[in-house]
């Protein structure tokens, strides 16, 4: 079975520039979520879903981020502008339902902006 | 707000060594606590979950214990192998599958 599939896995672009990631969750997976890591720390929620929609989005920076799931399968994150402190590794995981399910990692996006 | 926090940093062992792995939190309402184990340019691999109500897990070469009351963790790794090379994330799970991990413990088991 397939697990968590996300893409890019790595991306440079320069401040000021939009950037966008994709996250496809396993399948029948209801919950989603995406993550930010910064060097050294542990993940830090930004968003989650059920199905559709976004139960959990009070640390997600919404002056710049934004994040979609539509059809509750695939997820976009965005970021317009993008600034330097963005630089960092998104993490997108899933989970069964929510509760308290075990999340499944996937491999990262690692941002760098110039 | 929950604060996690995990002891120590890094570590380097000889192959063989059995070692303890610690993860302390600050509020004792959790649902349950993971460990999970990350290598370098990847995701998070869960290794173990321990519920509110269990005191351990086992999985292999693996022993997580949970004493709630007292907001602490800890990860055992018997004849530690380089394999095991790897940094180990603690997570609580504070409600509604909302996961707050501490900073990791960076180990190199050496052959």
């Amino acid at each position: 079975e397939a697990g968590v599939v996300q893409s890019p896995r790595y991306k440079i672009i320069e401040k000021k520039q939009p950037v966008a990631f994709w996250c496809n969750p396993i399948s029948g997976h209801n919950t989603l979520y995406w993550y930010l890591q910064n060097l050294g720390q542990g993940p830090e929620l930004l968003i989650r879903y059920e199905n559709e929609e976004a139960v959990d989005d009070s640390q997600l920076p919404k002056d710049r981020f934004s994040a979609e799931r539509l059809k509750g399968v695939d997820s976009t994150l965005k970021i317009q502008p993008a600034e330097l402190g963005d630089s960092a590794v998104y993490l997108c995981a899933s989970s069964l339902e929510g509760g308290a399910d075990t999340q499944y990692f996937g491999p990262g996006t690692r941002l760098t902006v110039l | 707000k929950q604060e996690v926090t995990q002891i120590p940093a890094a570590l380097s062992v000889p192959e063989g060594e059995n070692l303890v792995l610690n993860c302390s939190f600050t509020d004792s309402a959790i649902y349950n606590l993971q460990w999970f184990r990350q290598d370098p340019g990847k995701g998070l691999t869960s290794l173990l979950l321990i519920q509110s109500s269990q005191r351990e897990q086992t999985s292999g070469r693996l022993n997580a214990s949970l004493d709630k009351s007292s907001g602490r963790s800890t990860l055992y790794i018997a004849a530690s192998q380089p394999g095991d090379s790897a940094t180990y994330l603690c997570a609580v799970n504070t409600g509604f599958q909302k996961l707050v991990f501490g900073t990791g413990t960076r180990l190199l088991v050496s052959p």
